[in-house]
């Protein structure tokens, strides 16, 4: 079983706050990504991470930003959250091998209301 | 055309059925492939990755079929538990993994 974690797993929060999302490993894995999901549509990339100090946006463009200034450890913030954020955000690490496959985290189901 | 191109189904089969489902791929140098399972409002899971010779897993055959630019997913003797949607996953020997819709298989009694 992978060893990612993802925090909070439900989250409603209000117009105009701050949030950041986290996402934490311990498989030492150097990629990291975050994806975006609405029910029942397909996974969109919006940032990842090859390693400490590198991050890089997706193909969805995204109004969050992300930190890598640990390993283990890839939060994601919204400065400003819109109703238009809400979604499913999942986070996932990957080895250092070009065909090693993703873990993912369970998610954060973030609702802006 | 996309990258990635899966059948979105659903594709209804009743229990112990068998059901194959491909996913078809637009770059000739893609490099590695995966199949992931994802439940309802869940996070994907890896089910297998797809080797050049094929390779099964149980009930589970995947194989790559590189002059056609296809890999398919064989689910034998379906359980009801196998109800999901599939994902099909292609890496271009980059860093990033590029992932399909999806194909919704519903197992019934």
């Amino acid at each position: 079983e992978a060893d990612i974690y993802q925090t909070p797993r439900y989250l409603v929060i209000g117009t105009g706050k701050k949030i950041t999302l986290e996402c934490s490993q311990t498989m030492g894995h150097d990629k990291m990504y975050w994806y975006q999901q609405d029910p029942g549509m397909e996974l969109h990339l919006i940032h990842y991470s090859y390693g400490v100090n590198s991050t890089e946006k997706g193909d969805l463009s995204s109004e969050s930003t992300v930190s890598r200034i640990r390993t283990e450890h890839f939060p994601l913030t919204l400065e400003s959250a819109r109703p238009s954020h809400t979604s499913q955000y999942l986070c996932a690490s990957g080895g250092h091998a070009y065909n090693s496959p993703l873990h993912f985290g369970n998610g954060t189901r973030l609702t802006v209301t | 055309r996309k990258e990635v191109e899966q059948d979105p189904g659903p594709f209804n089969v009743p229990e112990g059925a068998t059901v194959a489902f491909n996913c078809t791929y637009s770059n000739s140098a893609s490099q590695s492939f995966f199949w992931y399972r994802q439940d309802c409002r869940k996070e994907p899971k890896l089910l297998m990755s797809v080797y050049s010779s094929g390779n099964e897993d149980g009930r589970f055959t995947a194989q790559l079929n590189r002059a056609s630019q296809y890999i398919s997913l064989l689910i034998r003797d379906s359980k009801l538990s196998d109800s999901a949607t599939y994902l099909c996953v292609v890496n271009l020997n980059t860093d990033k993994l590029i992932f399909g819709t999806g194909t919704r298989l519903q197992v019934f009694p």
